[in-house]
């Protein structure tokens, strides 16, 4: 089926390590985010890419670092995590015309 | 700078009843406008959108919403509730310098009793 695969689906981390999370899309998209989402606050962009080799910060980027090698692919990166981040991430592709198509979710705690 | 405002955190309905979601946006321009649900564990799934036009927009699922520039509102509608529509609801507009970025509101969490 076609869509928006993240691993892993849980983590859980302890200060100051580190981790990637991975979002592949099968859609043939160009632009690809990376979003937040932490509970009264809605969804919150962190990163976001317009094709491949191209990443651009979005409205929470502090702390994270994001790569798109491949098109299919698009890496989001904690250096060193904080229990600020602890959160639930979610990929999407897509345009505004088309739709986004949302990933199921990485919920990631940090202790 | 643009934002949503979901003044509703949480609403209770009977199934059968009908719903209204609120949703106010800060936006220069004529927005482009989103609902989105998302389900316990899921993703987020796009209910409608408005670009420009007929300001009366109908979605899947039942859903319509009405945009009123007047009032900068974006309200969500359905006539008749099913147990399946509980789930969050979450209104969106686009971002500012294009590339089709989102700025969410914070949601309203939907209960229905049977």
């Amino acid at each position: 089926n076609a869509g928006v695969t993240q691993t892993p689906k849980f983590r859980v981390l302890k200060t100051g390590q580190s981790m990637t999370l991975l979002c592949a899309q099968d859609m043939n998209h160009e632009y690809m985010y990376w979003y937040r989402q932490d509970p009264g606050m809605g969804l919150r962009l962190i990163h976001y890419s317009v094709g491949e080799g191209t990443t651009a910060k979005g409205e929470v980027p502090d702390g994270y670092n994001v790569s798109r090698l491949k098109k299919q692919n698009f890496l989001l990166g904690l250096e060193s995590a904080a229990p600020s981040q602890t959160s639930v991430y979610f990929c999407a592709t897509g345009t505004n015309n088309y739709g986004y198509t949302f990933g199921s979710g990485t919920r990631l705690t940090v202790v | 700078a643009q934002s949503v405002t979901q003044p509703d955190i949480h609403i209770t309905v009977s199934e059968g009843a009908s719903l209204e979601l609120r949703c106010n946006y800060s936006y220069g321009a004529t927005p482009y406008l989103f609902w989105y649900v998302q389900s316990p564990g899921q993703g987020l799934q796009l209910l409608l959108k408005y670009f420009s036009g007929d300001t009366l927009v109908q979605g899947i699922k039942g859903f319509e919403a009405e945009f009123k520039r007047s009032q900068s509102s974006f309200n969500l509608r359905k006539p008749s509730v099913h147990w399946s529509d509980a789930a969050e609801y979450f209104c969106a507009v686009e971002g500012s310098g294009g590339y089709n970025k989102l700025i969410f509101g914070a949601g309203t969490r939907l209960a229905v009793h049977p």
